[in-house]
């Protein structure tokens, strides 16, 4: 297995455009998380699903913030309209029905 | 509420120092912990979890209770070691607390 796959690996955007991240997550793994990585707060869990449901959004920033996971295989994280300060790493992450969560590479993300 | 306080941002250490790296958690019940490495522009992947009572790559943590810490130890560090270090705890069902994270240096 290739592990997590996430694109783009790198974006550099204009403040005010949408920027959109993907992620494909382990076949088999139940749970899809999205974590933010900055230097001030390290690493920060904005939203995960189980079973392609969300169930616990209460970490994204605010509504410039959107997740889906229209199937399985398959999630995307939105950012409309996006700000210099959500510059960041932003990592999918899966874990099957157990404790061990499996990160992809991350998508660097810089707004200017 | 479920908490992990990683104190130290960088710790720097001379090769073939001891290193501990600190961890301490707030949690109701018995914790699962966990502590996830990074290395440089790479992704975050699984070092060791307590239940398993492993050493991997030389590292061990042990769960003290009564502290609420699980701290990181390796007796000699290397450099290839230098790396960012995060502390994970479960929150609920499936939803993972991290750390701060500590930066790790190892010098030549």
């Amino acid at each position: 297995d290739a592990g997590v796959i996430q694109s783009p690996r790198h974006e550099v955007t204009e403040m005010g455009q949408e920027v959109t991240l993907r992620c494909k997550p382990i076949s088999g793994h139940d749970y899809l998380f999205w974590y933010r990585q900055t230097m001030m707060r390290g690493l920060e869990l904005l939203i995960y699903f189980n079973n392609n449901v969300p169930i616990d959004d209460s970490g994204m920033p605010e509504d410039r913030f959107s997740a889906k996971m229209p199937n399985a295989s398959f999630s995307t994280l939105k950012i409309q309209p996006s700000e210099p300060r959500d510059s960041a790493v932003y990592f999918c992450a899966s874990s099957p029905r157990g404790n061990t969560i499996y990160f992809g590479e991350g998508s660097w993300l810089t707004v200017v | 509420a479920q908490r992990v306080t990683q104190p130290e941002k960088l710790l720097s250490v001379f090769k073939g120092a001891p290193v501990e790296l600190k961890c301490n958690y707030s949690y109701s019940g018995s914790p699962e912990l966990f502590w996830y490495v990074q290395y440089s522009r790479q992704r975050l992947q699984l070092l060791l979890r307590h239940i398993s009572r492993e050493s991997i790559k030389g590292f061990t943590a042990d769960l003290n209770k009564g502290e609420t810490s699980f701290h990181l130890k390796k007796p000699f560090a290397q450099e290839e070691d230098s790396a960012m270090y995060y502390c994970a705890l479960p929150s609920g069902t499936y939803k993972y607390i991290f750390g701060t994270g500590t930066r790790l240096k190892v010098l030549a």
